[in-house]
């Protein structure tokens, strides 16, 4: 089955640094790569997501680029602020709206 | 944007008694729900996907007796862990899926359960 690898596990930033989280995919029938933000006790919030075929979408302050052949995917946020401050996950699935195999997280800390 | 509600947010149990769990989504029929499981500090992982009107599909490893889900609606999917135990508290998270085709998946709140 897929199995999603993320990195860093924590990440410190300065505010108004950028922040990137990587991740590796295994299985390459995945075709939907999403990134959620997950705050303390709370569900995760899809912050933005990319399908296989398109190499890279922005939005605003955050991109997600995505390399098919090299099976890895990233998220890039720039002019970083305190409230950006929480846990990401990136995820793969076969379909859109379909099971996710989520990777380990990235606790995200920006320093103001 | 579509919302998820699941119930109750939170609930402490006695070891050994069962807790339902309810996934609902409110503005919208869900045809497929899927049930997470999230312990603390770690990712989260899928336990079981929930279709309307049939059974659901556990993933391997997770007992289906054990973690019993009904999905008698298209706007609610119930999770009961029954006869839980300490290793059991978790936070549990739903995700529904539109009915129409090519949508994501909207997650809930989630429910923190601590069995004592």
């Amino acid at each position: 089955g897929e199995n999603v690898e993320q990195h860093p596990s924590t990440l410190s930033v300065q505010e108004g640094d950028s922040a990137v989280i990587k991740c590796t995919y295994s299985d390459s029938a995945s075709n939907y790569f999403p990134w959620y933000k997950q705050e303390l006790g709370k569900g995760p919030q899809l912050i933005i997501d990319i399908r296989s075929n398109v190499g890279e979408k922005k939005d605003q302050r955050i991109a997600v680029t995505l390399n098919k052949t090299a099976k890895h995917f990233s998220l890039h946020i720039t002019e970083t602020q305190p409230e950006d401050s929480a846990v990401y996950f990136c995820a793969a699935s076969m379909e859109y709206g379909n099971k996710l195999v989520f990777g380990a997280g990235t606790i995200l800390r920006v320093k103001s | 944007g579509a919302v998820v509600s699941q119930h109750p947010s939170w609930v402490i149990c006695k070891s050994g008694t069962s807790v339902k769990i309810e996934c609902r989504s409110l503005d919208f029929q869900a045809t497929t729900m899927f049930w997470y499981r999230q312990f603390p500090k770690q990712s989260l992982m899928l336990m079981a996907t929930s279709n309307e009107g049939s059974k659901a599909t556990y993933e391997q490893g997770v007992e289906k007796d054990k973690f019993l889900i009904n999905h008698a609606s298209l706007t609610l999917s119930t999770l009961t862990v029954t006869s839980a135990h300490p290793e059991d508290s978790s936070f549990y998270i739903c995700s529904a899926r539109p009915h129409r085709v090519g949508t994501e998946a909207f997650f809930g709140q989630g429910t923190r359960l601590t069995v004592v």
